[in-house]
């Protein structure tokens, strides 16, 4: 079975300050790890994908995510917030076969100017 | 190719109704998806093809709920004597696997709204 929870479903962050979404998984088998962005009625886009090899994985508009198996989690990040980052986040679980995709409740992320 | 294409982008139907959404993937795609997102939630599984197989159908898929992919291109998706319950935004996506899982490319959606 695979799950996961994304802590925080606001995050406030000033404009140029830091971004840390946070995401842990459950999975009984190796993850594949996905993050995505979600504008006011829009479908979602990918921002990044964890399969294997390198835990550090960089993706779309600045944002970068690692995975920590020993922690279970798959944290977003970006140095510094921009107000085009204001959206809402997913993040995502799959198996080896992508026979489906185990989405969090989301994070709303607010850039305050 | 422009993405993943769903229409209507927003449907307003009286309960008990019939409504249908059309979904044309990508077009080399295999996978396609279908998922139901409301309000404040992620989104949730509801069914999936390979080619013209559907292959999985979540609990959430009840019996007023139909989907087919004639020919492994575009999908559509039914929903018989609708009820409020069912308003939603109905999320198609479409990925091309080959081995290993691939992302999911996803479409603007369909806005359902049951009065």
């Amino acid at each position: 079975a695979q799950s996961v929870t994304q802590l925080g479903s606001h995050v406030s962050v000033s404009e140029g300050a830091l971004v840390l979404l946070r995401c842990n998984y459950s999975s009984s088998v190796p993850p594949y790890l996905f993050w995505y962005v979600q504008y006011p009625n829009q479908g979602l886009q990918l921002l990044l994908k964890y399969t294997t090899g390198a835990t550090l994985v960089k993706g779309i508009n600045g944002f970068e995510a690692e995975f920590k198996k020993s922690e279970t989690s798959f944290h977003l990040t970006k140095p510094s917030a921009h107000m085009s980052d204001a959206a809402e986040y997913f993040c995502a679980v799959s198996d080896w076969a992508g026979n489906q995709f185990y989405f969090g409740t989301g994070t709303s992320l607010t850039v305050i100017p | 190719d422009t993405g993943v294409s769903q229409n209507p982008r927003h449907k307003i139907t009286k309960r008990g109704q019939n409504v249908t959404f059309r979904c044309d993937p990508i077009s080399e795609h295999n996978r396609l998806y279908w998922y139901r997102q409301t309000l404040g939630q992620g989104p949730e599984f509801l069914t999936y093809f390979q080619n013209e197989a559907q292959l999985e159908k979540s609990r959430l898929l009840s019996d007023r709920f139909s989907a087919e992919r004639p020919k492994g291109s575009f999908s559509t998706l039914e929903i018989q004597r609708t009820e409020q319950g069912d308003s939603a935004m109905y999320l198609c996506a479409s990925s091309l696997r080959q081995g290993e899982a691939a992302e999911a490319f996803f479409g603007q959606g369909t806005r359902l709204t049951v009065v």
